[in-house]
């Protein structure tokens, strides 16, 4: 089983609509990642959490550490958003916790 | 800045050949490191270095070197390319706990 789980795996919506991407993981963190990769593109850092919520323009991370789950929240969602968001966790036990665990993406696709 | 850069960004390469890929980062980051991305897989870690002079292998080291003489350049070599090896390579450096920087991937292919 991988230790990041995220859902759903792919996601289309029309522009304009609210989206909501998760990640749940199953070991102890000091943080998580959200990444983001457009088709064929490199991939950017757009948030790290370790707490409660970030926000970003129209993008809004939060975590629940207790839950071990966290969501990416896409408001008045654009094509340009159109992208592989990909959550990554850094485990906080055995030495490792400046290495990162991914998981999976998400493919999302905004249609004007 | 120019942050995180890879080179090269494409290259086909014949099985057995041999290249070195190479990371550049200009932030002064301890933490190095080399993934590669399949499809359906999420990015899997081949080697990192968590300073100059040191390097450690990660989930998926076979058929990889890599060295790290100089803080700001981590290179990934592989000296028999097989097919297998067809994927796209990314870089990453971080500092510490802080947030990972990405260079553009490398897509290389094997034939």
């Amino acid at each position: 089983k991988n230790e990041v789980e995220q859902s759903p795996q792919n996601l289309t919506a029309q522009e304009g609509e609210f989206i909501t991407i998760n990640c749940s993981y199953s070991v102890g963190i000091s943080a998580l990642h959200w990444l983001q990769q457009h088709p064929g593109g490199g991939i950017v850092s757009l948030f790290m959490l370790s707490s409660g919520k970030k926000k970003h323009g129209r993008l809004i991370a939060t975590i629940n550490i207790q839950e071990k789950h966290s969501s990416l929240h896409i408001t008045a969602s654009h094509p340009r958003d159109s992208a592989v968001y990909i959550c990554a966790v850094r485990p906080n036990s055995g030495g490792s916790n400046y290495k990162l665990t991914f998981g999976k993406g998400t493919l999302l696709t905004v249609n004007p | 800045n120019a942050g995180v850069t890879q080179t090269p960004k494409f290259r086909v390469l014949k099985t057995g050949q041999s290249m070195t890929l190479l990371c550049a980062q200009d932030m002064n980051h301890e933490y190095m490191y080399w993934y590669r991305q399949d499809p359906g897989m999420g990015l899997r870690l081949i080697h990192y270095s968590v300073g100059e002079g040191t390097t450690a292998k990660g989930e998926v080291p076979d058929g990889y070197n890599v060295s790290r003489l100089k803080k700001q350049n981590f290179l990934l070599g592989l000296e028999s390319a097989a097919p297998s090896q067809t994927s796209v390579y990314f870089c990453a450096s971080q500092t510490g706990r802080l947030e990972a920087f990405f260079g553009q991937g490398t897509r290389l292919t094997v034939v």
